[in-house]
Formats: structure tokens, sequence, C-alpha cells
């Protein structure tokens, strides 16, 4: 079956610009995670979605990060103004029933900000 | 705060022996594990997860061990293979909504 997937694969930008990243769930998925991935680095948390309930924003390193989940389904990731240091891998999970549940990882978002 | 450490960053094996990747955790009130494998240029892939009420847990070639007196986790892989040549991350969850993942450990299998 279809698997988590984000688009685009890769994104390339200037500092300064905004960037939307784009995660598609697993169909009856009610929990989306983003995560984001730097070189050589395990991930960091950055928010989680679970059915209707308020998201958990705990982990945006800063109020440039936003992200939304529309119709419980997709959901995008959105960097304002975009800084070197955002150049990571943006990794986006589902799981079935959302907390302490096996998490399905798409292929990931490679941005580079220049 | 809790942190999840990985004992060893690289790990070189050769084809068909055993591997072991450890990992460490620092909260006791995490009760819930994963590994991850994750190949290069992909998205981590669930391998096996194990709650806190199990001390160990077998999938397919991979055993999970959770030691929470010493808040250990281990991953054993059996007659590893080339195709299993990848970095490995074990995540643990307490009584927040995040995961915390640790760095990684690069596992190469030489033939």
């Amino acid at each position: 079956g279809a698997g988590v997937s984000q688009s685009p694969s890769n994104k390339v930008t200037e500092k300064g610009k905004d960037v939307e990243l784009r995660c598609d769930p697993i169909s009856g998925h009610t929990a989306l995670y983003w995560y984001r991935q730097s070189l050589g680095q395990g991930l960091e948390f950055l928010i989680y979605f679970q059915g209707n309930s308020a998201p958990d924003k705990s982990g945006l390193p800063s109020d440039r990060f936003s992200a939304e989940r529309t119709g419980g389904s997709v959901s995008t990731l959105t960097i304002q103004r975009t800084q070197q240091e955002d150049s990571a891998v943006y990794l986006c999970a589902s799981s079935l029933a959302g907390l302490k549940e096996t998490q399905y990882f798409g292929p990931g978002t490679r941005l580079l900000v220049l | 705060g809790e942190s999840v450490g990985l004992h060893l960053p690289t790990l070189s094996v050769q084809e068909g022996d055993n591997s072991i990747i450890n990992c460490a955790y620092s909260n006791s009130a995490s009760d819930y594990f994963i590994w991850y494998k994750q190949e290069s240029g992909k998205g981590p892939q669930f391998i096996i997860d194990i709650r806190s009420n199990m001390d160990k847990r077998q999938g397919q070639r991979v055993t999970v061990l959770l030691n929470k007196t010493v808040k250990h986790l281990s991953l054993q892989i059996a007659a590893t293979q080339p195709g299993d040549s990848a970095v490995y991350f074990c995540a643990e969850m307490g009584t927040g909504n995040q995961f915390y993942f640790g760095t990684g450990t690069s596992l190469t299998v030489i033939p």
C-alpha cells in the first residue's frame, strides 16, 4: 500500500524566502509528526498532530516555523524567512493511533538555504 | 532532561556475523522504545519496538533487549547481511508527546 509521501523531495531556496513542505500521511492514520534531521544528527521533534486535538508545537525552534493539518490528513510545514541553519532534511511520519505506536516515515524533504 | 545516546558511532562486522548495537537512555519514565534503520537518502524505517513491561522482543533476524535497571537498550541482528548496512537509531518515549532519538550508529557490513 501507499506509504507516507512528502513533497518536494528537494528544495533549494534563498535566505529570507518562505518555504512550504508537504506531507501526505498513510490513509487512516490519525497521528502525524514532523521532524528535522541535520547532517549526521539524530531526529529533532518539531510538531505532533493527533486527530482534531490541538497540536503539540513544543518542538518548533522559532516562530518562523508553523504547521497545519487540514482535514486530519495532509500537513504543511511552513518556514518563514528561511535562514541557512534551517538547511536540513525534514521528515514526516504518521501512525495509526498516536502516541506509542509505530511511526512510518516519509522519504523526507531536503532543504538547502543558500 | 531526557537524553538518548549510543555507545558506538560506527560498527563494522563481517557478513554472516551477528551485530549488536547499543543505546543508553536517561529517563527512567520512558516506557516505549523503537529501533529504526535509515539508509542513505531515505527516511527511517521501523525495525522493532519494545515496551517497558518486556525485557526482550524478537523479530525476523532482529532482537531487542531492554535493561531497565541500567537504562540500556540493544539491537541484535543475526547473520548480518550487506543490506543491513545503514544507520540505526534508537528512540524513546516517556510521558510527553515526543520521541527522543539518538544520533545513530553507522553499521557497515564487510562482504
